[in-house]
């Protein structure tokens, strides 16, 4: 257990539907990051958040969004669903400068079918 | 864009053989590079955090070296045993916290 928990572990859902994932930190950790692995594709940047607001952006789409919550866990929300959005979303979560890299969560896998 | 190219993609080696992975990433707006190990059904795992021109990090067999003045890392794996069989990510921060990953190696360790 890498201390950083996701749920849910899997999600299979409709086109046009959306859905929301969560992820709570390492304890202690304040910055969480949201990645997306698609098929034959590496991990892919999509959010971070620092101590409740938003820090970096990478490839997120507008139908997706994140928040940082006081308790600093995240939720990821994907809306208006297509069938290329299915993906593995991991979390991960540092310290707030990477010294020590990144712990990552197991993982949601999100199927829309 | 940031580009952080891995080679090889894959590699297969002999039990007891000695490999090394490279890392390439922009030169410019660096702040880290991470190396991370990545079994299957699992999560990654960081491994080093390098952010000096001339680090050198070692953790067991493994080690790693930076040069961020030309834009490379090389990861070896001394006497690689078939439990080192993962993908190992190399990742490059730019000094706006960004962490794009590389497309990984892939080794594979046969006994």
């Amino acid at each position: 257990d890498s201390g950083v928990t996701q749920t849910p572990k899997h999600l299979i859902t409709a086109t046009g539907q959306r859905v929301t994932l969560r992820c709570s930190p390492r304890s202690g950790d304040l910055s969480v990051y949201w990645y997306q692995q698609s098929l034959d594709q590496g991990l892919q940047f999509l959010i971070q958040y620092y101590n409740g607001e938003e820090r970096a952006k990478g490839n997120i789409l507008e139908r997706f969004s994140a928040q940082q919550f006081p308790d600093l866990h995240s939720e990821l929300n994907l809306s208006s669903l297509e069938l290329g959005d299915s993906a593995l979303y991991f979390c991960a979560s540092s310290e707030g400068d990477s010294n020590y890299g990144y712990t990552f969560g197991s993982g949601t896998r999100l199927t829309v079918v | 864009i940031l580009n952080v190219e891995q080679s090889p993609q894959s590699l297969h080696v002999q039990e007891g053989d000695s490999t090394n992975f490279t890392c390439s990433f922009p030169s410019s707006n660096f702040y880290a590079l991470h190396w991370y190990r990545w079994e299957t059904a699992k999560s990654p795992e960081a491994l080093f955090v390098m952010t000096l021109n001339g680090d050198e990090k070692k953790k067991g067999r493994i080690s790693a070296t930076l040069n961020t003045k030309e834009g490379y890392s090389y990861l070896y794996i001394k006497g690689s045993q078939p439990e080192d069989s993962a993908t190992y990510l190399c990742a490059f921060e730019s000094n706006t916290g960004k962490l794009i990953f590389g497309q990984g190696t892939t080794l594979q360790v046969k006994p």
